[in-house]
């Protein structure tokens, strides 16, 4: 039963474009969502985060929207850079149960 | 920053060896947690650990085992390494809702 999916296994997008990745979940209890970027033979690392209780949020060219109606989150990625080519995942936390849901990653790759 | 250290980046190990995956974090976070990572699976938890001699089972804990002497290590035990096994392992140790994962070691089960 996968409780978080991420329906695109890869994007390719033009450099200075913006990137879109789009995560759905079934669990209305997950009380944060997450995502990481992963570079081959690297350890996932955080990029941004948003509460449950919150709709937007926004670290400099990253953006998560949530959805909960929907049960729909996004990571908006304006302008894109070679750089962030990488393995992007989203993530759900439940406090309840302690654990860390993943999807299972979209391949984003910003041609130059 | 928390550091998360894996003991190794690579390993290849034959069907049927005792395996064991070390991991080290300096931050004396209570819960640490192993995943595994499969193309297409995404990353799935086969333990985690929220103190010293605690252990849970994740969503994939057949053919694994851990041990969690010391408050800073979390080991991760293969006791009959077979080809199905070959993966990318992740160790993460977690403060509140953030992890941090380690480097991840590279395993191939021949």
């Amino acid at each position: 039963d996968q409780q978080v999916k991420q329906n695109s296994p890869s994007l390719s997008v033009q450099e200075g474009r913006i990137s879109i990745l789009n995560c759905d979940y079934t669990n209305s209890m997950f009380d944060y969502f997450l995502w990481y970027k992963k570079y081959p033979a690297e350890g996932p690392t955080f990029l941004i985060s948003i509460s449950s209780i919150k709709d937007k949020n926004e670290d400099g060219r990253f953006t998560v929207f949530l959805n909960k109606s929907a049960k729909h989150l996004s990571l908006h990625i304006v302008p894109s850079q070679p750089g962030d080519s990488a393995v992007y995942f989203c993530a759900a936390y439940m406090e309840y149960g302690n654990k860390l849901v993943f999807g299972a990653g979209t391949i984003l790759r910003v041609k130059s | 920053d928390v550091k998360v250290t894996q003991s190794s980046r690579y390993l290849v190990k034959r069907t049927g060896e005792k395996v064991f995956l070390e991991c080290v974090q300096d931050m004396d976070h209570e819960n640490m947690f192993w995943y595994r990572q499969d193309p297409g699976l995404g990353l799935r938890l086969i333990y985690f650990s929220y103190d010293v001699k605690m252990k849970e089972k994740g969503d994939i804990p057949e053919g694994y085992s851990v041990s969690r002497e010391k408050k800073e290590r979390f080991s991760l035990i293969l006791e009959s390494a077979s080809t199905n096994q070959t993966s990318m392992y992740l160790c993460a140790s977690r403060l509140n809702y953030g992890y941090t994962f380690g480097s991840g070691t590279r395993l191939t089960v021949v």
